[in-house]
């Protein structure tokens, strides 16, 4: 029962470059969040934006949200190698959350 | 620190044994999720607690089972029954509504069957 839907499935730039990800999904939502996930480890709590929100910074990150479209993006500045990771948007469905497949970032040195 | 422990944090298991993958939280959190990762797959909901000595299937509970005696610990047994259950398994948790909170999640467990 898959929720969001990331894209693209995997992402490739240059150090320094900003990285853009979205996140489409299908009903109605009260918050969706952001995490990274580390190869082999456990995903990390990025951001949460509420549905009565439509932008929100923390550090490099920013995240949209267009409740109208039904779609995120989160925009990484100034990339750096240790932004390489997968990134997996998150919606709240009563009482859990269901993930996307996310999107694998590469960041090349 | 507070934090979520998953050990081992490697396993293997021989066909038709059960294993039990130990994920134990500090962090005073009512809620307590176990979830699935395959390659390319994203994570699957496998079951999910919110308070003690109660649990709910998620979207793929068949071949697991899990118990929830105390609220520090959430363990979760892979049965026999589980036919194709290599796979990475994260444990989380959160403090009431995840889609307030958000979750916080342990450093996972890698099965293997061999």
């Amino acid at each position: 029962s898959q929720q969001g839907e990331e894209d693209p499935q995997a992402l490739s730039i240059q150090e320094g470059e900003n990285a853009t990800m979205n996140c489409s999904y299908k009903t109605s939502i009260n918050n969706l969040q952001w995490y990274r996930q580390n190869s082999g480890r456990g995903l990390v709590h990025l951001i949460l934006i509420r549905s009565n929100e439509r932008e929100k910074h923390s550090g490099r990150l920013r995240v949209t949200l267009d409740t109208s479209k039904k779609s995120s993006s989160l925009l990484i500045t100034a990339s750096r190698a240790a932004d390489t990771a997968s990134y997996f948007c998150a919606t709240d469905k009563y009482d859990k959350i269901i993930f996307g497949k996310g999107t694998r970032l590469h960041i090349l040195p | 620190d507070g934090g979520i422990t998953q050990s081992p944090k490697y396993l293997f298991r021989k066909e038709g044994q059960n294993v039990t993958l130990s994920c134990e939280q500090n962090l005073n959190h009512d809620a307590m999720y176990w979830y699935r990762q395959d390659p390319g797959q994203g994570l699957r909901l496998i079951y999910y607690s919110q308070i003690v000595n109660d649990f709910q299937k998620g979207d793929i509970a068949e071949g697991y089972s899990v118990s929830r005696e105390k609220k520090e610990s959430f363990p979760l047994t892979v049965t026999s029954a589980q036919k194709n259950p290599t796979a990475f398994y994260l444990c989380a948790s959160s403090a009431r509504e995840p889609g307030d909170y958000g979750y916080t999640f342990g450093s996972g467990t890698r099965l293997t069957v061999v």
